[in-house]
């Protein structure tokens, strides 16, 4: 079973714009991570964020999340053409089974 | 070493044969696990392996055999697969419950199809 929705479902934007992708969840989360995935290969991880977080930041990438909502948001400012890919967030639980389920993702097309 | 290799990249097998997926990470992770992945969707959760135990099984068809011979390994033998079987089958690693909670490790996947 998948933990939530993503987005949108698809982005295209040009170069040196701004990214922002939306994942929501249904249960409650010890932590929620998001990766990106080219091409349909294997998948790379970008960011965690726990519960008690609210932001956090890795270079040109800033994760939001809101525990109240159930949400969070990943935007990557100053896009390039090479962060043309697939983006999922993931939920690990407070269950401590060590689950991780994934959202249905956001495909970013970033023209040059 | 930061990855989690996975042998073979592709496979292609008939309905009635036996193969074996490979897994191996060297970075000391004790929980790995086995996700597949329909093109366009999410991955699903297949199996996870906690210290070399199976922890979680979500429910999958006996064709799809996981067997984890030590640390560093983890196989998913296939059996009498059908064609909705065929799908990107990705490994991964983690450090697991008992080192704290940190991402995940993906290999590249084995893109498989049962014909």
């Amino acid at each position: 079973s998948q933990q939530g929705e993503e987005d949108p479902q698809a982005l295209s934007i040009q170069e040196g714009e701004n990214a922002t992708m939306n994942c929501s969840y249904k249960t409650s989360i010890n932590n929620l991570q998001w990766y990106r995935q080219n091409s349909g290969r294997g998948l790379v991880h970008l960011i965690l964020i726990r519960s008690n977080e609210r932001e956090k930041h890795s270079g040109r990438l800033r994760v939001t999340l809101d525990t109240s909502k159930k949400s969070s948001s990943l935007l990557i400012t100053a896009s390039r053409a090479a962060d043309t890919a697939s983006y999922f967030c993931a939920t690990d639980g407070v269950s401590n089974t060590g689950k991780l389920i994934f959202g249905q993702g956001t495909t970013l097309q970033v023209k040059p | 070493d930061t990855e989690v290799t996975q042998t073979p990249k592709h496979l292609v097998m008939g309905m009635t044969n036996k193969k074996s997926l490979k897994c191996e990470q060297h970075m000391g992770h004790r929980a790995m696990y086995w996700y597949k992945q329909k093109a366009k969707k999410p991955p699903e959760l297949m199996f996870v392996y906690s210290y070399e135990k199976l922890s979680i099984n979500e429910s999958v068809p006996s064709r799809f055999s996981p067997e984890c011979p030590n640390s560093s390994l983890l196989n998913l033998h296939l059996h009498a697969l059908q064609p909705e079987d065929s799908a990107l089958y990705l490994c991964a690693s983690s450090q697991g419950r008992a080192r704290g909670t940190g991402g995940y490790t993906f290999g590249s996947g084995t893109r498989l199809t049962v014909v």
